[in-house]
């Protein structure tokens, strides 16, 4: 119930075209979905992130999808570039009884974008 | 800009040495986390701490441990070190209080156990 599942595993798109990630929870304490992004030999980043009382949330290129009654949500990349390859980490987080919060992280999906 | 510092980059280690692996953090924040990142398995949570001298498990904890004794700092630990804690290992904090906090990633410990 703690897990958060993620696909595709990788995904290659042509440059201009559109990348989409989607992911899915069980638990419905589950209450803020970030995204983090990931270049090589980095550490993962926050890109944008959502609560479950809004539908969609828009930033730049990027826009998060979200379905609460199916508890999934999706990431879309529009106009993808070759700067946006990169591995893209979906995740669902619950507050927990102290200060801190519960974070699931999926697998994660390796995107490529070929010029 | 926050910043999460990994003193080491790049390690080997032998089966059965201990490994120590340092982490600093410069935004006060109250909860830090050490990570295991492997190829198709995402991240894995191995422990955290919400406070000095406080820690808990997270999902993977066997054959680790932790310690916290200042605020900005906090180490992993490897009594003795296996093959199959070749990996490489993220730290990251965050702040306390209200809910949905980023997560602020320094840039990974590669470690490979031979």
């Amino acid at each position: 119930q703690q897990q958060v599942k993620q696909s595709p595993q990788s995904l290659i798109v042509q440059k201009g075209g559109i990348s989409i990630i989607n992911c899915a929870y069980e638990n419905t304490a589950f209450d803020y979905f970030p995204w983090y992004q990931q270049f090589p030999g980095k550490g993962p980043a926050l890109l944008i992130a959502i609560r479950p009382d809004v539908s969609e949330k828009k930033e730049g290129r990027f826009t998060i999808s979200f379905n609460k009654s199916a508890k999934q949500f999706s990431l879309h990349i529009m106009d993808s570039q070759p700067g946006d390859s990169a591995t893209y980490f979906c995740a669902a987080s619950t507050r927990m009884k102290t200060s801190y919060d519960k974070v699931i992280f999926g697998p994660g999906t390796s995107l490529s974008v070929i010029p | 800009d926050v910043k999460v510092t990994q003193s080491s980059r790049y390690l080997v280690k032998r089966t059965g040495e201990k490994v120590f692996l340092e982490c600093v953090q410069d935004m006060d924040h109250e909860n830090m986390f050490w990570y295991r990142q492997d190829p198709g398995l995402g991240l894995r949570l191995i422990y955290f701490s919400y406070d000095v001298k406080m820690k808990e498990k997270g999902d993977i904890p066997e054959g680790y441990s932790v310690s916290r004794e200042k605020k900005e700092r906090f180490s992993l630990i490897l009594e003795s070190a296996s093959t199959n804690q070749t990996s490489m290992y993220l730290c990251a904090s965050s702040l306390g209080g209200v809910g949905g906090n980023t997560i602020y990633f320094g840039e990974g410990s590669w470690l490979t156990v031979v």
